[in-house]
Parts: structure tokens; sequence; C-alpha cells
């Protein structure tokens, strides 16, 4: 079981918006800044938001991410095919003096 | 341009041991955190390690007391240092340099498999 608790899955059709939720506590995501990262199977995962709600110059701003409390969430607007991947949130601890990740969830595009 | 290439792969039996190392370019591995990340097949991301700027390292629950991270700042390059491996170590180890902000970088990933 992971730290961060993600829904395994998710999906949309082309255009939809999809909302990725990233559940914690107070030792992580309630005092911590929360990143969102993208795989692609067979790849590395890469930076889509960091701080919370920033996104590194490249990313569509069609990605946004936001937090409140322990939760956080990721969405997803105008959803293309090649949004199809899998997506994690990652916190630091500081109960566990580590970084956590969530179990992720494999984004469908339909 | 940023660069982490890792290497060590192995196919390495239970009990066995293997060095992994990140050689970095396009920044300094002593000015940012440094960290090992690794994947099991068909699972999520597992936070393995991490170095500090200053060179502190942090270790997940799991690996603490059998892996060991550390860096030589004159070749640019992170090691992770895996003893008495067993089967559940099996994974793609990644290495990613994290500031934090925006500066967040991965490397190609590099397959560690124990078996006997």
């Amino acid at each position: 079981q992971s730290v961060l608790t993600q829904p395994p899955s998710a999906s949309g059709t082309p255009g939809q918006r999809v909302i990725i939720s990233c559940s914690g506590s107070g030792s992580n995501i309630g005092r911590n800044y929360v990143y969102w990262y993208q795989q692609i199977p067979g790849t590395a995962p890469q930076l889509l938001v960091y701080r919370n709600d920033q996104r590194p110059s490249g990313v569509p701003d069609r990605f946004s991410g936001s937090k409140s409390g322990t939760s956080a969430s990721l969405a997803i607007s105008g959803l293309r095919s090649e949004d199809e991947a899998d997506y994690y949130c990652a916190a630091w601890d500081d109960s566990l003096s580590g970084r956590v990740f969530g179990g992720g969830t494999k984004l469908t595009v339909l | 341009e940023v660069q982490l290439v890792e290497s060590g792969r192995g196919l390495i039996q239970p009990g066995g041991s293997l060095r992994l190392s990140c050689a970095a370019s396009g920044f300094t591995v002593s000015s940012i955190y440094m960290n090992w990340v690794r994947q099991a097949p068909g699972t999520g991301l597992e936070w393995v390690s991490l170095i500090t700027s200053g060179g502190s390292p942090y270790y997940a629950e799991s690996v603490k007391g059998r892996f060991t991270i550390s860096r030589d700042n004159s070749k640019n390059t992170v090691y992770l240092q895996m003893n008495s491996l067993r089967a559940e170590d099996t994974a793609v180890y990644y290495c990613n340099a994290h500031g934090g902000d925006a500066f967040d970088f991965w490397g190609q990933g590099t397959p560690v498999t124990v078996s006997s």
C-alpha cells in the first residue's frame, strides 16, 4: 500500500476534462509540496507539476495541479490521445523522512 | 544539456551485491538532491534513497541497512551500493535529480534482477 492514495484508473474521451486525486496526511501533503509525474510505459517519469500547482516550461496548460489540506489533484482538460499514460503524485513525508509516491493512476483515453 | 546515465544493470543471486552508478552532466550533483527511485515489474514508483546537497543520506525503510548512497564530486557521479539483495529488490532503478522546483530530471533506468 502506498502512503499517498490515488485511484488505480481513470478514463475520458478526447476533449473531456479528467481529474486525478491524491490523498495523503498531515506529515506529507499537509506540510509539503506535491509533485505530479507522467510516465509513458517503458520510459522514465517526467515532471508535470511542481510545488503543488506550477508547470515546468514545455508542459501544456491543459495540465493543472491543486492542493487543499491533505489532498491534491491533477486536472487534465481537452484530453488527447497522447495523454494516455500513468500519473503519479509525490511528496516528502516528514514522519518517514523520505519521499513518498502515490500508487499511480492509469489514464485511458477512450 | 542535463543528462543522467545509469549503469550497473545485472542479474544477481539472492544475498549478493551490486553497485549502480549515475553519471551526471549539465549540472553538479553536489548542488542538488539526488534520488534513486525503483519500479518493480508492473508496479508503481518506489522511492529508495536520497543524498542531499549537503551530503546527508536518507533511505526507505525497505532498504535501510542494506543499501548505501554516495557520490563522487570529482566524477560528478552518484552511486547506490546494494547489499544482501532480495528477490523483492528486482526492479528498474532510476536516478533522479530533484531541485524542488522545475529542475527535475531522470535517467533512462537500469534493470536489476535478483534471482537464483
